[in-house]
């Protein structure tokens, strides 16, 4: 098993336009998380899915969204790019289990996103 | 609010003197506490998990509630643990992590 998968591994837009990063969990594990992590400082917990519905939302604006897939890939969108948004953005999956609560979560190598 | 806070961000050692990464957290509730690890072009990894009370590579973390913190110690520090180690607490699952403490062990 390669871990969990992210794409792209690196990409640069523009300020106001859109992005969209694909997330890949280990097979078996039923719960994605992302986090943004700023250049300095440790990850930020953005969003929880478990079983394709959401599980957690950090204190991030409405312009980032995401949603998770039958097969429990993970999408994360981005709306409205700023300048601050420029980060790198990880994926986590775990089991899950019961309530999807507290269990292992495996990282993802990320995606460098700049808004420039 | 809950909150883990890593007071120091470089912590640099020689070869074989202890280590020891401070972490305090605020949480109200029983906390479950981690320490996750990045070695250089390596991804996050799980170090270790305080309900498991193991010692992975050498390295252990106690759970002081009194204290609030969850301090990570190694009593001889290797050259390859030179790494960046951030302290987290799972809020149902989701994990709150301090900013990281970037340890280097000198030669």
């Amino acid at each position: 098993d390669a871990g969990v998968t992210q794409s792209p591994t690196h990409l640069i837009k523009t300020r106001g336009q859109h992005v969209t990063l694909r997330c890949s969990p280990i097979s078996g594990h039923k719960s994605v998380s992302w986090y943004q992590q700023v250049l300095g400082q440790g990850p930020q917990f953005i969003f929880q899915y478990y079983e394709k519905e959401e599980r957690g939302r950090g204190n991030f604006p409405d312009r980032f969204s995401a949603r998770q897939f039958p097969n429990y890939s993970s999408e994360l969108n981005v709306n409205a790019l700023l300048l601050g948004d420029s980060a790198l953005y990880l994926c986590a999956s775990s089991h899950g289990g019961t309530g999807g609560y507290s269990y292992e979560q495996y990282f993802g190598p990320g995606t460098r996103l700049t808004v420039t | 609010a809950q909150r883990v806070t890593q007071p120091e961000k470089l912590l640099s050692v020689f070869k074989g003197a202890p280590v020891e990464l401070k972490c305090n957290y605020s949480y109200s509730g029983s906390p479950e506490l981690f320490w996750y690890v990045q070695y250089s072009r390596q991804r996050l990894q799980l170090l270790l998990r305080h309900i498991s009370r193991e010692s992975i590579k050498g390295f252990t973390a106690d759970l002081n509630k009194g204290e609030t913190s969850f301090h990570l110690k190694k009593p001889f520090a290797q050259e390859e643990d030179s790494a960046m180690y951030y302290c987290a607490l799972s809020n149902t699952g989701k994990l709150i992590f301090g900013q990281g403490t970037t340890l280097q062990v000198k030669p």
